[in-house]
């Protein structure tokens, strides 16, 4: 079964050090997410890219965040700007144009010291 | 704006006994809602969502609009069942992106 995949499994980078994390979606998908979870705390919704811009974002994606898909598989996140309170459980995320499902990646660790 | 209720950050049950996890809802929309599963150290992963109806490893779960809620249930508890659940909605727009609940842990004790 395809499945989404993400990398790196686990960074440790200072605070102010810019992040990206990767993804490769599920090949036939055309809407991407990117989804945290400050451990102990629940799975929230940063931002959705569809089409080659951003259709929807939260609060949380605020200037130091960007996202980006640069060639036809990846999809990228970047903190610009490391802050403490970033370090999470990104999780990437795609679903079909007409597929109702969300299929997750395995998440990457960000540990901002 | 949505918001999505797991009232149990942990539940412990003995296997065979019977597993009820909860979940409540508050949206203006029609909802549409899902559990989703997290094993130790996997990737979430779709358990069921409510327009299919489905029992996914034993699992069900029914949309109450009354109660708003969407309750997990299974008769009988094993213990691969063991895992964080979440509860999520997903709102109307153009992306459909999920809210999730806070997740409860389960733990099947042998």
């Amino acid at each position: 079964e395809p499945e989404v995949t993400q990398t790196p499994s686990h960074q440790v980078t200072q605070m102010g050090q810019e992040v990206i994390l990767r993804c490769v979606p599920i090949s036939n998908h055309l809407y991407f997410y990117w989804y945290r979870q400050i451990l102990g705390q629940k799975v929230e919704f940063l931002v959705s890219f569809y089409n080659n811009e951003i259709s929807e974002k939260s609060e949380i994606f605020d200037d130091q965040f960007s996202v980006e898909r640069p060639d036809g598989s990846n999809f990228t996140l970047k903190i610009r700007s490391t802050k403490l309170e970033d370090s999470a459980m990104y999780f990437c995320a795609s679903r079909e144009t007409v597929g109702n499902t969300i299929y997750f990646g395995e998440g990457s660790w960000l540990t901002v010291v | 704006a949505q918001r999505v209720t797991q009232p149990e950050k942990l539940l412990s049950v003995f296997k065979g006994a019977p597993v009820e996890l909860k979940c409540n809802y508050s949206y203006s929309g029609s909802p549409e809602l899902f559990w989703y599963v997290q094993y130790s150290r996997q990737r979430l992963q779709l358990l069921l969502r409510h327009i299919s109806r489905e029992s996914i490893k034993g699992f069900t779960a029914d949309l109450n609009k009354g109660e708003t809620s969407f309750h997990l249930k299974k008769p009988f508890a094993q213990e691969e069942d063991s895992a964080m659940y979440y509860c999520a909605l997903r709102v109307s727009g153009s992306a459909r992106q999920l809210t999730f609940g806070s997740g409860t842990q389960l733990t099947v004790l042998p």
